[in-house]
């Protein structure tokens, strides 16, 4: 009974390229959140997605920044022309319904994007 | 503003001692709570959790207290052991839309001392 996956763990990008991180949500679950934590800070909500729906991308960056839930397959972040200031750990939680349910809900290990 | 944040950066004990940690937060209309244990190069791990209308609950060696008057949240470890040092954040749920959105605090780190 896997929890949820992210891959990749590290991820190394030189400024100006693309980041695409994954986020597998546990079995049954058919909601995503992402969060993004810079290094010393709390994680900061950018997005919150149902299947193939975006219902609420408040934290996301207007500009480089999209993701995506599609009916099959992982949940996408992806991050275009990254700048040094994208460098931080990403985190996907996953959730049976939209977080109304006790326990919050389940955090993978997150991505760690290095920009050089 | 709508915020969350811990008093204390940093929280030193001694092995056995009990620990608390600190959170305020800023909107009144909050009414979910949740504190996280995150561990260096991992992802938040659910603690305990607690709405609006308790003021206290109880876990396996943690307590969440909850003080609306004052907007203050605190989590009691006892009996504190080395496997419980780790960065300690409180969060609140967001409101307004349903969606489920935490507000996350800064974190306090615990350090166990053997």
């Amino acid at each position: 009974n896997a929890g949820v996956m992210q891959n990749p763990r590290h991820l190394v990008r030189r400024r100006g390229q693309e980041a695409r991180l994954r986020c597998s949500p546990m079995k049954g679950h058919s909601h995503v959140y992402w969060y993004r934590q810079l290094p010393e800070e709390g994680l900061k909500f950018m997005v919150y997605l149902q299947k193939e729906n975006i219902i609420d991308e408040s934290g996301m960056p207007k500009e480089r920044f999209s993701a995506e839930f599609p009916k099959e397959g992982p949940s996408i972040l992806r991050i275009q022309q990254v700048v040094r200031g994208d460098s931080a750990a990403y985190f996907c939680a996953s959730s049976p319904q939209s977080g109304l349910s006790d326990y919050g809900y389940t955090f993978g290990s997150g991505t760690r994007l290095t920009v050089v | 503003g709508e915020s969350v944040g811990l008093h204390l950066p940093t929280l030193s004990v001694q092995e056995g001692d009990n620990s608390i940690i600190n959170c305020a937060y800023s909107n009144s209309a909050s009414d979910y709570f949740i504190w996280y244990k995150q561990e260096s190069g991992k992802g938040p791990q659910f603690i305990i959790d607690i709405r609006s209308n308790m003021d206290k609950r109880q876990g396996q060696r943690v307590t969440v207290l909850l003080n609306k008057t004052v907007k203050h949240l605190s989590l009691q470890i006892a009996a504190t052991q080395p496997g419980d040092s780790a960065v300690y954040f409180c969060a609140e749920r967001g409101w307004g839309s349903n969606t489920g959105k935490l507000i996350f605090g800064q974190g306090t780190t615990l350090q166990v001392k053997p």
